[in-house]
């Protein structure tokens, strides 16, 4: 799998956009990006994916540039709830592969 | 419905001892995949499955077994645990399909080896 890499730490108003890069220049052409998130050392719980185009869904949105070697995720209007660690990560178009973590960004939304 | 459940939650071992961390999910999902996470880091792949009775390593699989001997439980052992398997273990489980569905993790067991 490709590797990514992201920011360690952020920072964001509540009720402000939060956007979080990655960066993953050696991305290929079977490869997903994908976004999870973990709160309080919770499980990893399941944002966004996306293979070349834009993507929304209920929480965010993801933006891919058009050569696939970046990404941002957009939480429109970050809450208290939203401070967590973001992973960012590139998995191949096969079945049964596994996701594999990086250290992610940890986020924080402060009042 | 469920999801992913993970049991037990807590655990306190003592150097030596072993134990079996089980994952159940009842999704029908033909793959799971046990991690490990260690404090300030990400999670790291143990051991995966892609189907009833087959596993396979992944990238820090030393110290650990599995077996997948039902498609709905994953099996994590530790046979003789050590200090430096105190870590925070999560499942997962993925539908069967390309790297394209989503991934459901469970809560995490937190096993702490004296």
């Amino acid at each position: 799998d490709a590797k990514t890499t992201q920011p360690t730490s952020m920072d964001c108003a509540e009720g402000r956009a939060a956007n979080l890069p990655c960066n993953h220049s050696t991305i290929s052409g079977n490869e997903y990006v994908y976004w999870y998130r973990q709160i309080h050392s919770q499980g990893p719980q399941y944002i966004i994916h996306g293979l070349k185009n834009n993507e929304t869904n209920e929480m965010a949105s993801l933006i891919i540039t058009e050569d696939r070697k970046s990404s941002t995720l957009i939480l429109p209007h970050a809450t208290l709830r939203d401070t967590a660690v973001y992973y960012c990560i590139v998995r191949y178009n096969q079945a049964g592969t596994a996701l594999i973590f990086g250290k992610g960004t940890t986020l924080s939304v402060s009042s | 419905n469920a999801g992913v459940t993970q049991t037990p939650k807590f655990r306190v071992l003592k150097t030596g001892q072993s134990m079996t961390l089980l994952c159940a999910q009842d999704m029908n999902h033909e793959y799971m995949y046990w991690y490990r996470q260690d404090p300030g880091m990400g999670l790291r792949l143990i051991h995966y499955s892609v189907g009833e009775g087959t596993t396979a390593k992944g990238e820090v699989p030393d110290g650990y077994n599995v077996s997948r001997l039902k498609k709905q439980n994953f099996l994590l052992g530790l046979e003789s645990a050590a200090p430096s398997q105190t870590s925070v273990y999560f499942c997962a489980s993925n539908p069967q399909g390309r790297g394209n569905t989503e991934a459901f993790f469970g809560q995490g067991t937190r096993l702490t080896v004296v």
